[in-house]
């Protein structure tokens, strides 16, 4: 069975307190992964697709990487903007059209 | 103008009436979804269609059906609500390929009481 697993479920940090928030997955023959962006009350928005292991993407203060077991959203030295849940999701094995997403890790960024 | 649209963006209804949720898109995707979010369990998939002849059933589509009225508009009803069908429901389109990220709508947040 396809799995997403995302961890830490809510991560705290001040404001230029780098860190990584991790998505493990378990599918068969891994054709991408995608992060995303979800701000309360609106719906998810695309941040990054990583195709293959080893690739990486940066976008501001967001750096995702990619391993054949895992990926990592490393944020460096966040702001208070960067406040939001972040998702990630991978096609299912039955359907590449179809996204199995993890839970999500809620980030807080403190002044 | 935004992309993906959904109407409405709240609603408060009661146990037993049929709603029915919107989705418009102007990005010219073909295929189009229906999820619904809960606390502590993510977007889990209800309805989706490839193309506007194309129809399938998502994780948990009991208590849901849809009706994909032209390329651009993908409609979700509930035929008799249920208050646990109170949650966010999005709305997300894709371009046609394996590796196709999802554009998701603004929402809508229903109650059923």
């Amino acid at each position: 069975e396809d799995q997403v697993t995302q961890s830490p479920e809510a991560l705290r940090l001040q404001e230029g307190e780098s860190s990584s928030l991790n998505c493990s997955y378990t599918v068969s023959g891994l054709r991408g992964l995608f992060w995303y962006r979800q701000d309360p009350g609106k719906g998810p928005e695309f941040l990054f697709t990583l195709y293959s292991a080893g690739e990486e993407k940066e976008k501001e203060r967001l750096k995702a990487t990619l391993t054949k077991k895992e990926s990592f959203l490393h944020i460096t030295a966040p702001k208070p903007e960067d406040s939001a849940t972040y998702l990630c999701a991978v096609p299912k094995t039955d359907s590449w059209g179809k996204l199995q997403f993890g839970a999500g890790t809620q980030v807080v960024v403190t002044p | 103008d935004a992309d993906v649209t959904q109407t409405p963006r709240n609603r408060i209804t009661k146990t037993g009436k049929r709603i029915m949720l919107e989705c418009s898109q102007t990005k010219g995707h073909d295929r189009m979804y229906w999820y619904r979010q809960d606390p502590g369990l993510g977007l889990r998939l209800i309805y989706y269609s490839f193309d506007v002849k194309d129809i399938n059933k998502g994780e948990i589509s009991d208590g849901y059906s849809v009706s994909r009225q032209a390329q651009a508009k993908f409609s979700l009803s509930l035929e008799s609500a249920i208050p646990n069908q109170t949650a966010l429901y999005f709305c997300a389109t894709s371009v046609q390929g394996a590796y196709n990220e999802q554009f998701f709508g603004p929402g809508t947040r229903l109650t059923v009481l």
